[in-house]
């Protein structure tokens, strides 16, 4: 069965320097992979997704990934962090053809300092 | 309005009780699912349907059952809440391997 893992539970940047958020896969074939947000109280927001195609995926907010396959990796990226981007993170994926269930990573948690 | 909606929003119960937790969608999806959420977790998968005849267990289904009345309503339900179950629950709904949309989550609270 296909795997997410998030390797950093917490991280902490400054607003307004680069975040980069770890996310790894386990599957062989090329996965439908996932990046959702959970802000504190709320339900999960759907950030970005990738399929197939162009392997940089530009979502909402001011959020990206790259898909690397040699790395089983899709890791989020944002430029700029701003307060409001205080969150929880979570990669997810669907393993392909017959699947129906969305794995997701255990989460990071990310704290902005102003 | 949101398109997935979710009842109650917050629910203290006590041990043994019964307990339903109600999802209802306007999205016109046929999937919908249930999870629940506990602190460095994540989320884990409780049931899910492809349509109203199509009702599967998930990856934690002991303790729970789920009713679809409807394309557009999924209830989740706890036949004797245990203190365990005290968790964050989401709905959801996808169209076919596409990205799943969420409620805005029960917080339950099993004393």
């Amino acid at each position: 069965a296909q795997s997410v893992t998030q390797p950093d539970i917490h991280i902490t940047v400054s607003e307004g320097a680069s975040l980069e958020l770890r996310c790894n896969y386990s599957y062989g074939a090329t996965p439908y992979l996932f990046w959702y947000v959970q802000s504190p109280g709320q339900g999960l927001q759907l950030l970005l997704k990738y399929f197939s195609g162009d392997t940089l995926v530009q979502g909402i907010k001011g959020f990206e990934a790259e898909f690397k396959r040699s790395q089983s990796s899709f890791n989020l990226r944002k430029p700029s962090v701003h307060w409001s981007d205080a969150a929880e993170y979570f990669c997810a994926t669907y393993s392909g053809a017959g699947s129906y269930q969305l794995t997701f990573g255990k989460g990071t948690k990310l704290s902005v300092i102003p | 309005d949101a398109d997935v909606t979710q009842t109650p929003r917050n629910r203290i119960t006590k041990t043994g009780k019964r307990i339903m937790l109600e999802c209802s969608q306007t999205k016109g999806h046929d999937r919908m699912y249930w999870y629940r959420q506990d602190p460095g977790l994540g989320l884990r998968l409780i049931y899910y349907s492809f349509d109203v005849k199509d009702i599967n267990k998930g990856e934690i289904s002991d303790g729970y059952s789920v009713s679809r009345q409807a394309q557009a309503k999924f209830s989740l339900s706890l036949e004797s809440a245990i203190p365990n179950q005290t968790a964050l629950y989401f709905c959801a709904t996808s169209a076919r391997y596409n990205e799943q949309f969420f409620g805005p989550g029960t917080r339950l609270t099993v004393l």
